[in-house]
Formats: structure tokens, sequence, C-alpha cells
């Protein structure tokens, strides 16, 4: 079955740390993406990555980078966590291959707080 | 910005009822999707519908598109307690890398 794990559920971070959020994928997929989403304006999109090593910039990367070192794993990182980034993360998944479904496959997300 | 936006925002019906709800976006699509959310999960993919397209079926389901009001509408008919969740329109403007940019989502609640 088509798998796509987030590594924690729930963070609770203080203003300033560094923060990773891990997301796994285990169908081979050469897409991987990071949205955001908030109450009222629905999945806003941070990060996105065709490959490995490649990543391009969505709709709100500031305070935001990632990695893509393998191709099964996309991270999220907050360099310096802010209050304004209290939301819930979602990764996702897709297949070039399935361009004519264009079906991603998300996680359960992780729900950071910063304090 | 956003792409697509719900209406309506909020939508509550008796189990049997149908369920409308409909999208309208601002650029050209590649094609446009719809995904359900239950409370504090993943986005689960429903239907997708192509540019070409403007109707199509998946059991209870039935998508359109009108590409030329840039619109499209969920039908849910037969609503049952457990089709309660947040419904979001996606569209794909990436040319096939899959990049969707979603709209804001309707909450249905579906009382037995």
């Amino acid at each position: 079955d088509v798998k796509v794990t987030q590594s924690s559920r729930y963070l609770v971070k203080r203003t300033g740390e560094k923060v990773f959020l891990e997301c796994v994928q285990d169908m081979d997929h050469e897409n991987m993406f990071w949205y955001r989403q908030d109450p009222g304006l629905g999945l806003r999109l941070i990060y996105f990555s065709y490959d490995v090593k490649m990543k391009e910039k969505g709709d709100i990367p500031e305070g935001y980078s990632v990695s893509r070192e393998k191709k099964e794993r996309f991270s999220l990182i907050l360099e310096s966590a802010s209050t304004n980034q209290t939301s819930m993360y979602l990764c996702a998944s897709s297949s070039l291959s399935d361009r004519d479904t264009g079906e991603l496959f998300f996680g359960e997300g992780s729900r950071l707080t910063v304090l | 910005s956003q792409q697509g936006e719900e209406d309506p925002q909020a939508l509550s019906i008796q189990e049997g009822e149908n369920a409308t709800m409909n999208c309208s976006y601002k650029t050209s699509i590649n094609n446009l999707q719809w995904y359900r959310q239950n409370s504090g999960r993943g986005l689960v993919h429903l239907i997708l519908i192509r540019s070409n397209e403007r109707e199509k079926h998946s059991g209870r389901l039935r998508v359109t598109l009108d590409t030329s009001k840039k619109s499209s509408s969920l039908l849910i008919t037969a609503s049952r307690a457990a089709d309660t969740a947040s419904y979001f329109c996606a569209t794909d403007i990436s040319g096939g890398y899959n990049k969707l940019i979603f709209g804001a989502g309707t909450r249905l609640a579906v009382h037995p």
C-alpha cells in the first residue's frame, strides 16, 4: 500500500529553535512537496522537488529550506522558528509517470506549535 | 495567491441528501482535482477531471468542469454521516509536474 510517513505528528518548539520535519515515501516517486495548512487559507505550497538534490520554491518559501539527499526523503527545515510558523505541515508525493492521474499522496501531517 | 476558491465555506445537511460544492479558479489549468480531508488527517484524492472533459463520475461522486467560467462542482449523492469532512479543489497549472494549487476548502457536515 502507498505510504507517505511524516516523522512527527505533534511538535512543540521554542522561538529561535531549528526545526526539522521529515517525510519519507515508499513509492519511488520523483515529486515531493511540502505544504502548510492554516484555517481559512487552505494549503499553501512551501517547496517542492522533482528529483534528488533538486528543489523549487513554492508560494511561501520565506523562513524555510528543504533537503532532498535521497529519492524517498524530503526534509523541511525551519532555520529559526517563529510563532507565525505555528501550523499544520503536510508532505505529499507523486509520480511523473502518473501525470495522467496527477494524484498527490499525502502524509498524516505534522502539527507544529512554536511558543 | 490562491488559485481555487470553494463555495460554500461550510455546508450542513441530513443523511440521504445531496451535497454540492463549487470551486472557481483564475488561470488556465491542465486538470482539476478534488480531495477530501478528515479532521486532523492528511488529504485523500477523490477524482481528477482534465481540462478537455466536462463531467466525470466515480461512485456517488459527480464532478463537472466549465473552463469558460473557470469553475467546477463536486456533487455527492445520497450523503452519509461518514462523508463528513473538508473537501478541497486543486488545480494543476504546472504542465504535468503535479504542482497543485489548493483552495480553502468546504467543510461538510452530514447529520444522521
